[in-house]
């Protein structure tokens, strides 16, 4: 039963630039979250897709944007890229309904030059 | 506002010792959830346990424990009989929903090193 799956692993990039990040859930998954953890910090909430819609956003700007397909994976989109969005983004699956638990993925650590 | 609060930044002890990491947490709803998860080095988070606001019963799975208490709004985690692979950073996480429909709110984690 495969796991949450994050890509890529390491992102490097610089300022200004955009970056994408993917996500597949759990097997079995129709929900998606997106959560930022900077360093030394605990995880941060971006937003939630269920049924290829934002369910819940948590504060963050504009400039960070998803998307959720039909096989229920997802992308992150980070625009305009600062300093301050280095960090390791988690991606964490769960059955909206069924088990309320998130289950996270390894993460993609970003860095911004 | 949702809060969570984990004391305690690092705790350092030796293989064997037992350990307890505390979480205290701030919510206005009746209903809500709280969490454990693990966070070792490679960094990917672990589910530990996941607990309803109705539901104060302790709960043991093999080495861990964990203590609900509502009326002191703490749900603290006991690791007993620690092993060098306990060492991780621990986090504690609360959610108004069920978890799978609402974002969880995290606390900044304890970062335990056991020493052999």
């Amino acid at each position: 039963d495969a796991g949450v799956t994050q890509s890529p692993t390491h992102l490097i990039k610089t300022r200004g630039q955009q970056v994408t990040l993917r996500c597949s859930p759990k097997s079995g998954h129709d929900t998606v979250s997106w959560y930022q953890q900077a360093l030394g910090q605990g995880p941060q909430f971006i937003f939630q897709y269920y049924e290829e819609e934002e369910r819940q956003r948590g504060n963050f700007p504009d400039r960070f944007s998803g998307h959720q397909f039909p096989n229920y994976s997802s992308e992150l989109n980070v625009n305009a890229l600062l300093l301050g969005d280095s960090a390791l983004y988690l991606c964490a699956s769960s059955l909206t309904g069924v088990s309320d638990t998130q289950y996270f993925g390894p993460g993609t650590r970003l860095t911004v030059l | 506002a949702q809060k969570v609060t984990q004391a305690q930044t690092e705790i350092s002890v030796v293989e064997k010792e037992d350990v307890t990491l505390d979480c205290v947490y701030e919510t206005r709803d009746t209903t809500y959830y709280l969490f454990w998860y693990k966070q070792p080095p490679s960094g990917e988070l672990v589910f530990l346990i996941r607990r309803n606001s109705f539901d104060e019963q302790n709960e043991i799975s093999g080495r861990y424990s964990w203590n609900f208490q509502k009326s002191t709004s703490s749900f603290n985690f006991t690791i007993t009989a620690s092993q060098v692979v306990d060492s991780a950073v621990y986090f504690c996480a609360l959610s108004e929903y069920g978890g799978s429909q609402g974002n969880l709110i995290f606390g900044k984690g304890t970062k335990l090193s056991v020493k052999p």
